[in-house]
Order: structure tokens, then C-alpha cells, then sequence
């Protein structure tokens, strides 16, 4: 596609219930990354992945979250037993790979999760 | 905890004028800076990097970098309104060449016509 697709845009889910987000990086991406945004806050790192692998998870935030990128491409952001506190805009970002000298993140349009 | 700050603003500006954004950051591994504008309700873009000391400029964005003084601003001339957004600072975390970044909370710029 011609950007990072997420789904679902909006997520509106009870306390206590798993959630899970999908992303789509743009193709040729290796570099897939999850971001967490809350209101009035910049964007939080929550974990990257290079290829299939997660080579950093040090942001995520407890247990209760997980992540997946089986074939390389899509990946899904699984968050189960949700809090009201997990309320926020998770963002997905991929780029052409490492090197942080360029850095240049495409972000998605975001999937805003709300716990009641 | 590694921190990148920012006066969240507003800033509000003529049109026209020059708009001077800041921020500071803790971490001294950080080698790559970055502005990413976001406007409301949509995702964060790429407008500005920079990781050597002194100025850097790509048409009406100047990005100034001093690693002695941990410090990272944006120049914006002949402001538009269209340039009203909010804008993020961002960091690159010591020791990683992957962008694993540390945003600040952003600085909230209206340009009025």
C-alpha cells in the first residue's frame, strides 16, 4: 500500500477484555514499530521489530501486552485484561530498517483505543 | 528516566513571522535529533533531522543542534497558517541505531493570518 494502514481506527472495548490492533507497513519496510500516544503527550516507544523478530520490547508496558510479526510484514499489537489506563492512540510506524541517522518513521493514522 | 522537553505553548505567531521552537533532552548517548510536525487528529511526519552540531536548513525550516548544551530548536520563516500543528521533539535513545526515539510532548504553534 501506499502508507502504514492500521486497523481498527477506533476500538472502543469494556475493562477486563482483549483487544487486538493490526498494522500494515508500507511494503518493502523490514522495520516495524508500535507507539503509544496519549492525550496532550508525545508519542511513547512500546517495542521494534526487524523482520520477524522483536529486537526491542523494553517499552512495553507490563506483561498484559504482547506483540507479533510472523511473516515480516503485518504485525499485531495484543493487549489482554484491558485497563481504563490502556486508553490511548497506538500508533504503528515502519521504515527501511535500522540507522537511526535518518530516522525517518512513517506513522500510521493510529488506532485509538478507549477502555470504559 | 531519559527525557526530552518542550514548552507545550501555545506559541502563537503572525503570519509571516519567524516562529523559534525548543527543546532540551538528558540523554548524552542521544547522536539524532528529529521535528516531527503532527496536526490534529493525524499522525506524526518527518519534516526536519539533524545529528551534527551547528544549523541545518531545508527551505523555510532551519533545525539548530548544540550537544554541549543538550539543546535542539526549529526556525520556521515566513510562518503560514498552514504550519499551525503541533510540533514534536524527538531523540534518538543512547546506544541504538534504530528509531527507538524519545518524543517531548510537543509545542503547539497557531500561525494567525
Amino acid at each position: 500500500g501506499a502508507g502504514v494502514s492500521q486497523t481498527p481506527s477506533n476500538k472502543v472495548t469494556e475493562k477486563g477484555k482483549y483487544v487486538e490492533l493490526r498494522c500494515d507497513p508500507i511494503s518493502g519496510h523490514t522495520a516495524l514499530y508500535w507507539y503509544r500516544q496519549s492525550l496532550g503527550q508525545g508519542p511513547e516507544f512500546l517495542i521494534y521489530f526487524q523482520g520477524t523478530g522483536a529486537a526491542d520490547d523494553s517499552g512495553l508496558p507490563n506483561d498484559r501486552f504482547f506483540a507479533v510479526r510472523p511473516e515480516g510484514s503485518v504485525s499485531t499489537l495484543k493487549i489482554q485484561r484491558t485497563e481504563r489506563g490502556d486508553s490511548a492512540v497506538y500508533l504503528c510506524a515502519s521504515s527501511l530498517g535500522g540507522g537511526a541517522r535518518t530516522g525517518e518513521l512513517f506513522f500510521g493514522e493510529g488506532s485509538r483505543l478507549t477502555v470504559l | 528516566q531519559k527525557e526530552v522537553e518542550q514548552n507545550s505553548g501555545p506559541l502563537s505567531v503572525p503570519e509571516g513571522a519567524i516562529a523559534s521552537l525548543n527543546c532540551t533532552y538528558s540523554d548524552r548517548g542521544s547522536q539524532s535529533f528529529f521535528w516531527y510536525r503532527q496536526y490534529s487528529g493525524k499522525s506524526p511526519e518527518l519534516i526536519m533531522f539533524i545529528y551534527s552540531n551547528g544549523d541545518k536548513e531545508d527551505g523555510r525550516f532551519t533545525a539548530q543542534l548544540n550537544k554541549a548544551s543538550q539543546y535542539v530548536s526549529l526556525l520556521i520563516r515566513d510562518s503560514q497558517p498552514s504550519d499551525s500543528a503541533t510540533y514534536l521533539c524527538a531523540a534518538n535513545a543512547g546506544g541504538t541505531s534504530y528509531g527507538k526515539l524519545t518524543f517531548g510532548q510537543g509545542t503547539i504553534l497557531t500561525v494567525h493570518p
